[in-house]
């Protein structure tokens, strides 16, 4: 059982690099999550969507961009990465909305010098 | 924006104490959700509360939702060393597709 799967799982970036998270779930879940956590907080929303083709906005976009093509993929965009945007980026999928049961990846480790 | 906040931020008890963590906010939720993080991966769901007043056992803990559905609290008795993690709560506005999260409750249970 695969189910949520985030890659890379650590990687270091310079500032004004670029990157992309990537994501991709097999439960045919229909809602994605992108998510970040700094040290000792909880988790902020970037980016959701309800379903291919579309996305929104969450609480800090700001620095990100996302697509969502297929049902499976999720990928996160870094443009012109920042040091304030180290942190633990965790993607997650649910079959509907909140409410229902969210699965979360592993969680990836980026950190910007 | 709505705020989740939790008390106390750590906790640190022997095995076999009682403990209860706390998930207050001024906001009304639809729903709201406890999951448990362990180091170095994603967070799992416990439980999720739907009706005010209502309480969940999930063996050793216990949830409570608030009867005005503003807060909630997560009760474990006679605490284990495997329960060590950090304890988030989440909750759901209306049919909105986002959770709103808490700021954590690191616990540490030793033997």
């Amino acid at each position: 059982n695969a189910g949520v799967t985030q890659t890379p799982k650590f990687r270091i970036l310079k500032i004004g690099q670029s990157m992309t998270l990537q994501c991709t779930q097999d439960m045919n879940h229909n809602y994605m999550y992108w998510y970040r956590q700094d040290p000792g907080m909880g988790l902020k929303l970037i980016y959701y969507s309800v379903g291919a083709g579309i996305t929104d906005k969450g609480e800090v976009p700001n620095g990100y961009n996302v697509s969502r093509s297929t049902t499976e993929d999720f990928p996160l965009r870094l443009e012109l990465a920042a040091p304030s945007q180290t942190s633990v980026y965790f993607c997650a999928s649910s079959l509907q909305g909140s409410g229902n049961t969210i699965y979360f990846g592993e969680g990836s480790w980026l950190t910007v010098v | 924006t709505q705020l989740l906040e939790q008390s106390p931020q750590f906790l640190s008890i022997q095995e076999g104490e009682n403990l209860t963590v706390y998930c207050n906010s001024s906001s009304v939720f639809s729903s709201l959700q406890w999951y448990r993080q362990e180091p170095g991966e994603g967070p799992v769901l416990l439980v999720t509360v739907v009706t005010g007043g209502e309480v969940k056992k999930l063996k050793r803990l216990t949830f409570q939702f608030g009867d005005a559905r503003k807060d909630s609290s997560l009760h474990i008795t006679a605490a284990q060393p495997g329960d060590t993690g950090l304890y988030l709560c989440a909750g759901a506005a209306g049919t909105a597709s986002k959770l709103t999260f808490g700021t954590g409750t690191r616990l540490q249970v030793t033997l």
